[in-house]
């Protein structure tokens, strides 16, 4: 069974502090998402990492996948209120009929003004 | 470039009916995938269509069925609906295993 740990699974802090969510897995994945979703709406798609040991920059947000491509973290750098929401990483695995998208839990995040 | 749509936005039915929720895909995205999503959770996967065949399933009953359409919209239908089908029902068109694009979902309270 394939599994993909996210932690922390909450978080609270206050504005301008920094933060990193891990999505851990013993599986190795082609790629991995992170998505972002606010409540009563839809994930959003944030970022995609292919590489093993890329890193990718979306303002003040970083993502990093691991060397061996097991695992990957999104670390927020002067957290704003507006990046209150659920982060939830998402691993590309298998290939051919197999292939499916194997879901963290989420980490939740809070903010505080 | 139209985003995935779905409907309706909320429902409310009651313990053993049935239910069909809709969703249409992006423009240029032949999968479609649907998720059940609790309050403060990650989405669980119930099943994928590919080209009008399931592609794919989650941990999920039977009376969770669905349909694909040639035009790539999808149905989702739950049968003898429970309690502990109250959820988010979420959405995602995409091409085969890339990134899933979510419609805004449909809240479902089954009372």
């Amino acid at each position: 069974t394939q599994l993909l740990e996210q932690s922390p699974q909450f978080l609270s802090i206050q504005e301008g502090e920094n933060l990193t969510v891990y999505c851990n897995s013993s599986s190795v994945f082609s790629s991995l998402q992170w998505y972002r979703q606010e409540p009563g709406e839809g994930p959003v798609l944030l970022v995609t990492v292919v590489t093993g040991g890329e890193v990718k920059k979306l303002k003040r947000l970083t993502f990093q996948f691991g060397d061996a491509r097991k695992d990957s973290s999104l670390h927020i750098t002067a957290a704003q209120p507006g990046d209150t929401g659920l982060y939830l990483c998402a691993g590309d695995w298998g290939a051919g009929n197999n292939r499916k998208l194997i879901w963290g839990l989420g980490t939740s995040l809070a903010v505080n003004p | 470039e139209t985003g995935v749509t779905q409907s309706p936005t909320h429902l409310i039915k009651t313990r053993g009916q049935q239910v069909t929720l809709r969703c249409s895909s992006q423009s240029g995205h032949n999968t479609v995938s649907w998720y059940q999503q609790a309050l403060g959770q990650g989405p669980q996967f119930i099943f994928q269509y590919y080209r009008e065949e399931e592609n794919g399933r989650g941990n999920f009953p039977p009376r969770f069925s669905g349909l694909q359409f040639p035009n790539y919209s999808s149905e989702l239908n739950v049968n003898a609906l429970e309690l502990d089908d109250s959820a988010l029902y979420l959405c995602a068109s995409s091409l085969v295993g890339y990134e899933q694009y979510f419609g805004p979902g449909t809240r479902l309270t089954v009372t």
